[in-house]
């Protein structure tokens, strides 16, 4: 019973690296969504997905790209990683736009 | 814009105090309103929502209403746990694409 599951759990960068988060569910789920947590802002989004080959900005959007390939993958990228980018990242899924989001564990991110 | 504005924590009891976490909210048209709950090293995990005026959500003894004139969702419980310590989102989706916008979120700490 999986649910959705991220990787990796942990990851440290320098400065202008590249990288791919994954994030991968095991419920059929149509809508994916990237959001990155920061201390005191809560969370907030960075990319979303309606179904398979589609995203779309979110609220935070700059520096991050996506895809979503297939339907139970949905990837984010940092093509040049800065210190502002250092965050706890989550993935989530829903059946639909209005149920709940089921999320992952996160994957902590810190960029030097 | 939509926004939720929750009480800033950190909030510490002690065991078997009632609770009270404070949400406000704003938002176009008529959002549905939740509560998640983070507990440490997890993601986030629906614990109660609220689809129109007037509704109140329930689960494991926490329970919050949706209340339009004054545009909140406090969360409240009668006899907290130890194992309620967590981080506690108020969040609330609105618009057509329904995403989530989460408030900053409130750390709660339960002594025993």
């Amino acid at each position: 019973n999986a649910g959705v599951t991220q990787t990796p759990k942990f990851r440290v960068l320098k400065t202008g690296q590249s990288m791919t988060l994954l994030c991968a569910q095991d419920m059929n789920h149509e809508y994916m969504y990237w959001y990155r947590q920061d201390p005191g802002m809560g969370l907030r989004l960075i990319h979303y997905s309606v179904g398979e080959g589609t995203t779309a900005k979110g609220e935070v959007p700059d520096g991050y790209n996506v895809s979503r390939l297939k339907k139970q993958n949905f990837l984010l990228g940092l093509e040049s990683a800065a210190p502002s980018q250092t965050s706890v990242y989550f993935c989530a899924s829903s059946d639909t736009q209005f149920s709940p989001l089921h999320f992952g564990n996160g994957t902590r991110l810190t960029v030097t | 814009g939509n926004s939720v504005t929750q009480m800033e924590g950190p909030v510490t009891l002690s065991e078997e105090a009632f609770l009270t976490i404070n949400c406000t909210y704003t938002a176009t048209g008529y959002p549905s309103l939740f509560w998640y709950v983070q507990y440490p090293g997890e993601g986030l995990q629906l614990l109660l929502k609220a689809t129109k005026a007037d509704d109140k959500g329930s689960n494991k003894g926490f329970e919050a209403t949706y209340r339009k004139e004054t545009t909140s969702f406090h969360l409240e419980k009668g006899s907290v746990q130890v194992s309620d310590s967590a981080v506690y989102f108020c969040a609330l989706s609105a618009g057509s694409a329904r995403q989530l916008t989460f408030g900053s979120g409130t750390q709660l700490t339960v002594l025993p």
